[in-house]
């Protein structure tokens, strides 16, 4: 079984600056695959961006970046020159590589960008 | 990207009513979906994968009965709540999975949910 923890509920950031949202997973798996979801005030979720776990290599996608610590089980998404549209739940998320596509989430970080 | 919808976006109903709610693949097809319940604030619970042409699986605590998920086409999964009680409102959303280009794994696509109130 997968499980996925974000322990900070909720962040604000001002805008233009960074934050970073951590993240920790707990899986038996040897190959998994790590996401960001992002869900706005519509309520769509959103891919944000992915990181396949044999990559030692951190994703990057424009202003979003991962940290990732495979060996600690750590995969914190870093946010970088903040914009009033980053504003919205962000969702930790975990899939296995295995046959069954469950994807496990994480309890979510509210995340306020103040203008 | 893939795109998922859903119908209704939102549905208001009385109790002990039934209420159906469809997920569609538009653009490519998918042999499982999965149901997922959000309450307000809270993360996406996983109710169910839809298995097209078998019966789908349940996660456990959710009810069969209640929440009965007929996936009748490559395209088309439904979730039906019946006999609908307040605290059956929530935000249904469903996801279905595909591969994108070169990747080694299926990628989830989200619909944009279903907002049930029950009255």
């Amino acid at each position: 079984a997968q499980t996925v923890t974000q322990s900070q509920p909720e962040m604000s950031v001002q805008e233009a600056e960074t934050v970073t949202l951590s993240c920790t997973y707990d899986t038996s798996e040897s190959n998994y695959y790590l996401f960001w979801y992002k869900q706005p005030p519509s309520r769509q979720m959103i891919l944000v961006i992915r990181q396949e776990a044999y990559k030692q290599q951190n994703a990057t996608e424009n202003r979003f970046s991962v940290n990732f610590q495979k060996a600690a089980k750590s995969f914190s998404l870093k946010i970088s020159d903040s914009q009033l549209g980053d504003t919205a739940m962000y969702f930790c998320a975990s899939l296995s590589a295995g046959g069954y596509q469950k994807v496990t989430f994480g309890i979510g970080t509210k995340l306020q960008v103040i203008p | 990207g893939a795109v998922v919808s859903q119908h209704p976006s939102r549905v208001i109903c009385k109790s002990g009513t039934s209420v159906k709610i469809e997920c569609r693949s538009l653009d490519f097809q998918a042999t499982t979906m999965f149901w997922y319940r959000q309450f307000p604030k809270k993360s996406l619970m996983l109710m169910a994968t839809s298995n097209e042409g078998s019966k789908a699986t349940y996660e456990q605590g959710v009810e069969k009965d209640k929440f009965l998920i007929n996936h009748a086409s490559l395209t088309l999964s439904t979730l039906t709540v019946t006999s609908a009680h307040p605290e059956d409102s929530s935000f249904y959303i469903c996801s279905a999975p595909s591969r994108p280009g070169g990747f080694t794994y299926n990628e989830q696509f989200f619909g944009p949910g279903t907002r049930l109130t029950v009255l």
